[in-house]
C-alpha cells in the first residue's frame, strides 16, 4: 500500500502527554521519520531511524516507537512551542517511492 | 553545516514549464545520499515529487512521472526540478531536501531548504 494515515488533528493540554500516530502497511518494512512544520516554515526532522532517534538539539520530550503497521510520535510534557503540524514519512513497500502521511495538526491548549 | 537553497521563478504561466534549482552547501552532491523534491499546495500536506542519486538514477511519484524531471549538476553541486505542462494544481511551495539512507529500509529527509512558492497563473 502507498498510504500513510494520520489523524488530521489532535489536541493536548499544556504539560500533558500526547501521541501522534501514523499507520500504513509499508511501516512493517520501512522505518518512519517524523517532521514538525510550523506555519510558514520548512519542515524539520524530529525523529528518524529504526530506534526513533532524535536529531542533536531536539528536546528529549519527543520520542517514538513502531509496532506492526503503526509508528507513533509521543510528546511527554507538551509545550506551547510544540504546536505545529506533524508529518510521518516512509517508503512505499511496493515501489520504494517516498510517501508522506497526511499530517496531524497538534494544538496545545 | 549542510544547507540547501531553492531558487527559480515564482510565477509560471499555465501550460508552461516550472524550473527550480537547489544549491547544496556543506555536503557533496556526489555523496551517498539521495536528493529529493517535495511540494506543498496552499493549506495542504506534503507531497513527495521525486529524487535523484549522484549516478543520475531517479525515482518519481507515479502520478507526476510523465511531467517531471530531476537532474543533477555535479560541477555546481546542485540539482534541479522541471515540471512540464503546469496547471493551477501545481501551485505550491517547493522544497528540496537531502535524503539519508541507512541500510535498505531506513531513510529520512534532513536538512530541508526554506522552500520557494511557485504560482501558476496567467
Amino acid at each position: 500500500s502507498s498510504e500513510l494515515t494520520q489523524d488530521p488533528a489532535v489536541s493536548v493540554a499544556l504539560g500533558q502527554t500526547v501521541r501522534v500516530t501514523c499507520r500504513g502497511d509499508s511501516l512493517r518494512t520501512y522505518s518512519a521519520s517524523w517532521y514538525q512544520q510550523r506555519p510558514g516554515q520548512a519542515p524539520i526532522l524530529v525523529l528518524y531511524g529504526k530506534n526513533s532517534r532524535r536529531p542533536s538539539g531536539l528536546p528529549d520530550r519527543f520520542s517514538g516507537s513502531t509496532s506492526g503497521d503503526t509508528a507513533s510520535l509521543t510528546i511527554t510534557g507538551a509545550q506551547a512551542e510544540d504546536e505545529a503540524d506533524y508529518y510521518c514519512y516512509s517508503r512505499d513497500s511496493s515501489n520504494k517511492r517516498g510517501v508522506f502521511g497526511g499530517g496531524t495538526k497538534l494544538t496545545v491548549v | 553545516q549542510v544547507q540547501l537553497e531553492e531558487s527559480g521563478p515564482g510565477l509560471v504561466k499555465p501550460s508552461g514549464t516550472l524550473s527550480l534549482t537547489c544549491a547544496v552547501s556543506g555536503d557533496s552532491i556526489s555523496s551517498h545520499n539521495w536528493w529529493t523534491w517535495v511540494r506543498q499546495a496552499p493549506g495542504k500536506g506534503l507531497e513527495w515529487i521525486g529524487e535523484i542519486y549522484h549516478s543520475g538514477f531517479t525515482n518519481y511519484k507515479a502520478s507526476l512521472k510523465s511531467r517531471v524531471k530531476i537532474s543533477i549538476d555535479k560541477s555546481k553541486n546542485q540539482f534541479s526540478l522541471t515540471v512540464n505542462s503546469v496547471t493551477s494544481a501545481d501551485t505550491a511551495v517547493y522544497f528540496c531536501a537531502r535524503e539519508i539512507m541507512e541500510a535498505s529500509s531506513t531513510n529520512w529527509l534532513d536538512p530541508w531548504g526554506q522552500g520557494i512558492l511557485v504560482t501558476v497563473s496567467s
